[in-house]
């Protein structure tokens, strides 16, 4: 399986709930990156959290970081009709430098107003 | 800010022509991108750059693949011959400047190309 890879696939809720993503991964890292895409458009960043990191919030988003398990979850809370779109996972494999960063394939989020 | 620009948009061509994209990173990044993305096998590097330098171009899928970056504002990926299956959305991304770590990628609009 891939570097970061996230479930589920496909998340379904309605307007006002929380919508949780996981991404896991499978070597040491700097840091972990959370993207979104919404339909037909680029990637986004959205929070970057660092390997010495717990845990970091952005507004609605709080992303959590387990390096003894190699995972990381993207939570939203109160979500919003327009938070629908694609969330990736990326991470930037330590050793390498550069700016590269390996992404998952992504969970497709749709919240029903 | 432009953000990162990419051109065409939409390209619909006929098999076997060549195509060429374009890209001009954010002023002052000194990393660029190249990923191409479908249903079946999402978001794939194909190529980057450092510095203009191609660093890993181990995701190219095979010769008909070329990318170039002469300077720091602008960058190319050409397809020759383009083949039905090359049919996807192109995406440039930057980043920088930095020790190349811990940056955020800057994605373009894409450039949606469709092969007959």
């Amino acid at each position: 399986s891939q570097q970061g890879e996230e479930d589920p696939q496909a998340l379904s809720i309605q307007e006002g709930e929380n919508a949780t993503m996981n991404c896991s991964y499978k070597t040491s890292i700097n840091n972990l990156q959370w993207y979104r895409q919404n339909s037909g458009r680029g990637l986004v960043h959205l929070i970057l959290i660092r390997s010495n990191e717990r845990e970091k919030h952005s507004g609605r988003l709080r992303v959590t970081l387990d390096t003894s398990k190699k995972s990381s979850s993207l939570l939203i809370t109160a979500s919003r009709a327009a938070d629908t779109a694609s969330y990736f996972c990326a991470t930037d494999v330590d050793g390498t430098s550069y700016g590269k960063l390996t992404f998952g394939q992504g969970t497709i989020l749709t919240v029903h107003p | 800010d432009a953000g990162v620009i990419q051109s065409p948009r939409h390209e619909v061509t006929e098999m076997g022509q060549e195509v060429t994209l374009r890209c001009k990173p954010i002023s002052g990044h000194n990393s660029l991108f190249w990923y191409r993305q479908t249903m079946m096998r999402g978001l794939e590097l194909l190529i980057y750059f450092n510095n203009n330098v191609p660093i890993d171009d181990s995701g190219m899928p095979e010769d008909r693949f070329s990318a170039k970056m002469p300077n720091a504002s602008f960058s190319t990926l050409k397809i020759q011959p383009s083949e039905p299956r090359d049919s996807a959305v192109y995406f440039c991304a930057s980043s920088g400047p930095g020790l190349g770590w811990g940056e955020t990628q800057y994605f373009g609009p894409g450039t949606r190309l469709l092969v007959l």
